[in-house]
């Protein structure tokens, strides 16, 4: 089983829709983070934390909210999905420093 | 503020052949640098770290260099093959600034058979 998990994988929505994006992650780490990817440009923070009472904002998180609703699950929100929001999203985790634990991904697609 | 970059977007090599790809960061307080492996469809994957107080790195097939002098890094692997075609990424972090990441854009590695 895959340790972190987001879902759903693929999400076609129109401009104006709530959508949220889950993730889970059963490697007990306490960091988690949501990063954006556009083509031809690197991840993007969105957002992050470092435990469960703790969000700190990313270099983009206009148009964004999360929520850490346990050590294992962190989810990403867009209150009202415009088109320039279509990308792929990635959730990760991470102990302390160095490596970041990723998953599969949302490929999100605003009309 | 903070930027990671790779000097060539595409790199193509024949299989059996040695890859390097490149890396360029503007940051000298950088404390670490990863480098991942992203293939078709799926979410980045660890490769291999080093830390801001060593230059080289090795790993299986794959080695780090870091220069510091000259702000770049480099990552080399070893008698490339089919399934190291992916997309890499290197990504610096920055422990004063809450350890977050800052991500290059990517080098599309091809190997051709």
């Amino acid at each position: 089983d895959a340790d972190v998990t987001q879902t759903p994988r693929n999400r076609i929505t129109k401009t104006g829709k709530r959508i949220m994006l889950e993730c889970s992650q059963t490697k007990g780490h306490d960091r988690m983070y949501w990063y954006r990817q556009d083509p031809g440009l690197g991840l993007r923070l969105i957002y992050y934390s470092f435990d469960v009472k703790d969000i700190n904002k990313g270099e983009i998180s206009d148009g964004y909210s999360v929520s850490r609703q346990a050590q294992a699950k962190f989810s990403l929100s867009l209150e009202s999905a415009i088109p320039n929001q279509t990308a792929l999203y990635f959730c990760a985790t991470s102990v302390r420093t160095g490596q970041q634990f990723f998953g599969p991904g949302t490929r999100l697609t605003v009309l | 503020g903070e930027s990671v970059g790779l000097h060539l977007p595409t790199l193509s090599v024949q299989e059996g052949d040695n890859s390097i790809i490149n890396c360029a960061y503007s940051n000298s307080a950088s404390d670490y640098f990863i480098w991942y492996k992203q293939e078709s469809g799926k979410g980045p994957q660890f490769i291999i770290d080093i830390r801001s107080n060593m230059d080289k790195r090795q790993g299986q097939r794959v080695t780090v260099l870091l220069n510091k002098t000259v702000k770049h890094l480099s990552l080399q692997i070893a008698a490339t093959q089919p399934g190291d075609s992916a997309v890499y990424f290197c990504a610096e972090e920055l422990l004063y600034n809450f350890n977050k990441f800052y991500f290059g854009s990517g080098t599309k590695l091809n190997v051709k058979p």
